[in-house]
């Protein structure tokens, strides 16, 4: 399994600033993964996070915009940029799991997420 | 199309009642299924995996069901609980994909 943690819970934003979202796993994993949750809707995959390259991101989301950092393997951030009230959103990390055995199936486990509310 | 649709958006029963989850997928080509449950405020947690030869699986109260050839879900919860009072999410990952598939999922309230 996997324990993750996000900080902070939660925050009120003014329009306009930035804010970052730090996410910490209790082990190694390759591949950590950032989404959106928007009121009453499931989840968005926004990037893909890669220990030592770039982030990939998902169509409609750009890294001017959610820029992403992953300097170790159990650690990464994701910066809401000049934020807008259209940012008010559940941001969930994410990480993946592979099967401890041959045949197994990969799990992905979710953080408690940050609720951001831009006002 | 790969998308996973959930029935119904949202569903009230009495505590000590069982229900069952509906979930079609059109995603292709399948790796495994997984169903979610997500309280209020908190993140996803898994519930069950099912992959492709697996045709039912329990946790606890939980059983989720998988006609691989019908592309049909099912989680079935017995003996509601008020606990059980959250969103429901059904998850596809298909083969050679990142990317998982996600539900609109299925808000599941538990009144007393």
């Amino acid at each position: 399994s996997a324990v993750i943690s996000q900080k902070p819970s939660r925050d009120i934003c003014q329009r306009g600033t930035s804010l970052t979202i730090q996410c910490q796993v209790d082990s190694q994993v390759t591949m950590m993964f950032w989404y959106r949750q928007q009121p009453g809707q499931s989840l968005t995959l926004i990037a893909t996070a890669n220990q030592g390259s770039e982030a990939t991101y998902e169509s409609g989301f750009v890294i001017d915009k959610f820029p992403i950092s992953r300097p170790n393997l159990t650690f990464s951030t994701l910066t809401v940029s000049n934020m807008s009230p259209e940012d008010s959103s559940i941001y969930l990390c994410s990480v993946e799991k592979l099967a401890a055995q041959r045949g197994g199936t990969d799990t992905q486990y979710f953080g408690p997420g940050t609720r951001l509310t831009v006002l | 199309k790969n998308q996973v649709e959930q029935s119904p958006q949202s569903l009230i029963i009495l505590e000590g009642k069982n229900c069952t989850l509906q979930c079609n997928y059109t995603v292709s080509p399948f790796s495994n299924l997984r169903w979610y449950k997500q309280d209020t405020g908190r993140g996803p947690v898994s519930l069950t995996i099912m992959t492709f030869s697996e045709n039912t699986k329990s946790n606890g109260r939980y059983t989720a069901t998988l006609d691989a050839d019908t592309k049909q879900s099912s989680l079935h919860i017995t003996a509601s609980q008020l606990s059980d009072s959250a969103s429901y999410i059904c998850v596809v990952r298909r083969t050679g994909f990142q990317k998982l598939v996600f539900g609109t999922g299925t808000r599941l309230l538990v009144s007393p």
